[in-house]
């Protein structure tokens, strides 16, 4: 069984370029979260979701940030006009169900944006 | 709100030396709470949990026993090894009054371990 595959692992773009980082769910898994690490912090949540559904999206940047989880195809999160202080790791996580107490997340290995 | 509190590393330690990484947390209900390792270059996997207060959670010659008295998860390990090398990051998720499973992290805790 497949981990949680995230891909690309390492992108670089110029500020005001797109990014596009995919996350594509452990197999039976239906709950997706969405990770960013900052150079010498901890991880933040981000996003929650589920097959076409945000869940959670508390710890979304207002603008230019944007998450999916089609019916069909990984998750996809993505970053409008990127700028330096986008430059960070992120991670995906999914889930096999919703809440409930102890319930194990894992993670994928990352995708480590940085911009230009 | 909920937050997690680590020791500051970085921590260096000779093999076979005892590990303890201090974690405090606050919850406004009844969270479960995890340690996960990170090594580097690689994501987060999870090295153990605890649900309730007084469980125990172990992997690999790791334990940490949920204390809701002093609000604390301390990650020990009696002998460290050169594999062990990594940041560990305690977390917790509180699901109790209707919050989500999101996992709340410290900071990170940097181990060396040197031969």
């Amino acid at each position: 069984n497949a981990g949680v595959m995230q891909n690309p692992r390492h992108l670089v773009r110029r500020r005001g370029q797109e990014a596009r980082l995919r996350c594509s769910p452990m197999k039976g898994h239906s709950h997706v979260y969405w990770y960013r690490q900052l150079p010498e912090e901890g991880l933040k949540f981000m996003v929650y979701l589920q097959k076409e559904n945000i869940i959670d999206e508390s710890g979304m940047p207002k603008e230019r940030f944007s998450a999916e989880f089609p019916k069909e195809g990984p998750s996809i999160l993505r970053i409008q006009q990127v700028v330096r202080g986008d430059s960070a790791a992120y991670f995906c996580a999914s889930s096999p169900r919703g809440p409930s107490s102890g319930n194990t997340i894992y993670f994928g290995e990352g995708s480590w944006l940085t911009v230009v | 709100g909920n937050s997690v509190t680590q020791m500051e590393g970085p921590v260096t330690l000779s093999e076979e030396a005892f590990l303890t990484i201090n974690c405090t947390y606050t919850a406004t209900g009844y969270p479960s709470l995890f340690w996960y390792v990170q090594y580097p270059g690689e994501g987060l996997q999870l090295l153990l949990k605890a649900t309730k207060a007084d469980d125990k959670g172990s992997n690999k010659g790791f334990e940490a026993t949920y204390r809701k008295e002093t609000t604390s998860f301390h990650l020990e390990k009696g002998s460290v090894q050169v594999s062990d090398s990594a940041v560990y990051f305690c977390a917790l998720s509180d699901l109790s009054n209707g919050g989500s499973e999101k996992l709340v992290f410290g900071k990170g805790t940097k181990l060396t371990v040197n031969p």
